[in-house]
């Protein structure tokens, strides 16, 4: 049980669907994180909410919207995408955005492929 | 613009070896230094979290040093297991929220 639980774990869609992936957190965390990790490329930093407030967007295409309802549940909704979207996406969660030395915990992750 | 680094990209060493893994990173201005693992189809584990004021910290087989003038740190795993086997990453912070991440050292113990 990691804390932070992700859904779905695998998703294929096409470029015209819309889908969404929803996170979950169960550490009382008031920061949620969304992560690319692409093959051979490192953990790209996508987007920060703090408090349900969006505090960051690491320059990602508006075709990713993320939507922070609670402090415990955030999602990513997807339309019309590209093949090179394909990835798995993590999030992750931490006790808030102040200090430097809090770690973040991460998700299982959803992997995604765009057909 | 930080830049993480790590090398090897593989490494592949027969059990009960101890073993060093590296980390470089281009902007010594960071909170902290944190080595992660990946196991295949999974998330990120904390493995060490090193501040930017310290030089080291230990968790059992594992010991983290962190040179933050030179930009360097290493992940040393004392006697090697095959359950060690996974992907090690290694991230800096900086400002308050953001990580940066190396591309990872993908490690293989050989029974």
């Amino acid at each position: 049980e990691t804390g932070v639980t992700q859904t779905p774990r695998h998703l294929v869609m096409g470029m015209t669907n819309k889908k969404s992936l929803k996170c979950e957190q169960h550490l009382g965390h008031n920061a949620m994180y969304w992560y690319k990790q692409s093959a051979k490329k490192p953990l790209e930093l996508m987007f920060v909410y703090s408090l349900e407030e969006r505090v960051e967007n690491n320059s990602v295409p508006s075709r990713f919207s993320p939507e922070c309802p609670n402090s415990s549940h955030l999602f990513l909704h997807l339309h019309t995408l590209q093949p090179e979207d394909s990835a798995l996406y993590l999030c992750a969660s931490s006790q808030d955005l102040r200090g430097g030395n809090q770690p973040q915990h991460f998700g299982d992750g959803t992997r995604l492929s765009i057909l | 613009k930080q830049e993480v680094t790590q090398i090897p990209a593989a490494l592949s060493v027969p059990e009960g070896e101890n073993l060093v893994l590296n980390c470089s990173f281009t902007d010594s201005a960071i909170y902290n230094l944190q080595w992660f693992r990946q196991d295949p189809g999974k998330g990120l584990t904390s493995l060490l979290l090193i501040q930017s004021s310290q030089r080291e910290q230990t968790s059992g087989r594992l010991n983290a040093s962190l040179d933050k003038s030179s930009g360097r740190s290493t992940l040393y795993i004392a006697a090697s297991q095959p359950g060690d086997s996974a992907t090690y990453l290694c991230a800096v912070r900086q400002g308050a929220q953001k990580l940066v991440f190396g591309q990872g050292t993908r490690l293989t113990i050989n029974p």
